[in-house]
């Protein structure tokens, strides 16, 4: 089975600091993996998706995370955090094989102090 | 116009009611899911649906049940609340990808509802 693990409940940067973002996940098959954020009384919106290729993935609002799988992580980062930065985000897992089942880690809430 | 549409945003509402949650997308998607979200445990899916014809439980089913009016609508039922059903609930869609779990999903903006 697929599972999700995102360090740190909540996370506090300064304004222009570098933004990281931590996940591991676990999977017995290639997976496909997801990061998502959500702002107040909003749904999710996905930020960014890792399917196959490029272990580099760009994202919006200048978002980027890398696959790694020696280290089974897909750590989700930004060079400069902007206080409209600061939601809650989301990894996520999903397997290839029946349908898709996203899994989701618990939640990483952003803070952004100017 | 949102894509993925649910009523009501909010809701309150007492021990023992029932009570509907809908869902409505115009994305033209044959998959749609409900997700219920607490606090410091993410999401947990509670049904998915392939199509109209192909409704499935998840991994927290119990006391819920779900209808798909068309492939545009997926609502959610509690046949008789209690308040630890008390949670913030997200429905979702996506497309049929030919590799199956590589699609987005995409998500309203959520119903909050208490049970008092």
């Amino acid at each position: 089975a697929q599972s999700v693990t995102q360090l740190g409940s909540h996370v506090s940067v300064s304004e222009g600091a570098l933004v990281l973002l931590r996940c591991n996940y676990s999977s017995s098959v290639p997976p496909y993996l997801f990061w998502y954020v959500q702002y107040p009384n909003q749904g999710l919106q996905l930020l960014l998706k890792y399917t196959t290729g490029a272990t580099l993935v760009k994202g919006i609002n200048g978002f980027e995370a890398e696959f790694k799988k020696s280290e089974t992580s897909f750590h989700l980062t930004k060079p400069s955090a902007h206080m409209s930065d600061a939601a809650e985000y989301f990894c996520a897992v999903s397997v290839s094989t029946g349908f898709q089942k996203l899994v989701f880690g618990t939640g990483t809430r952003l803070l952004v102090s100017p | 116009d949102a894509d993925v549409t649910q009523t009501p945003r909010n809701r309150i509402t007492k021990t023992g009611k029932r009570i509907m949650l809908e869902c409505s997308q115009t994305k033209g998607h044959d998959r749609m899911y409900w997700y219920r979200q607490d606090p410091g445990l993410g999401l947990r899916l509670i049904y998915y649906s392939f199509d109209v014809k192909d409704i499935n439980k998840g991994e927290i089913s119990d006391g819920y049940s779900v209808s798909r009016q068309a492939q545009a609508k997926f609502s959610l039922s509690l046949e008789s609340a209690i308040p630890n059903q008390t949670a913030l609930y997200f429905c979702a869609t996506s497309e049929a990808g030919q590799a199956q779990g590589n699609q987005p999903q995409h998500f309203g903006d959520g119903t909050r509802l208490s049970i008092l």
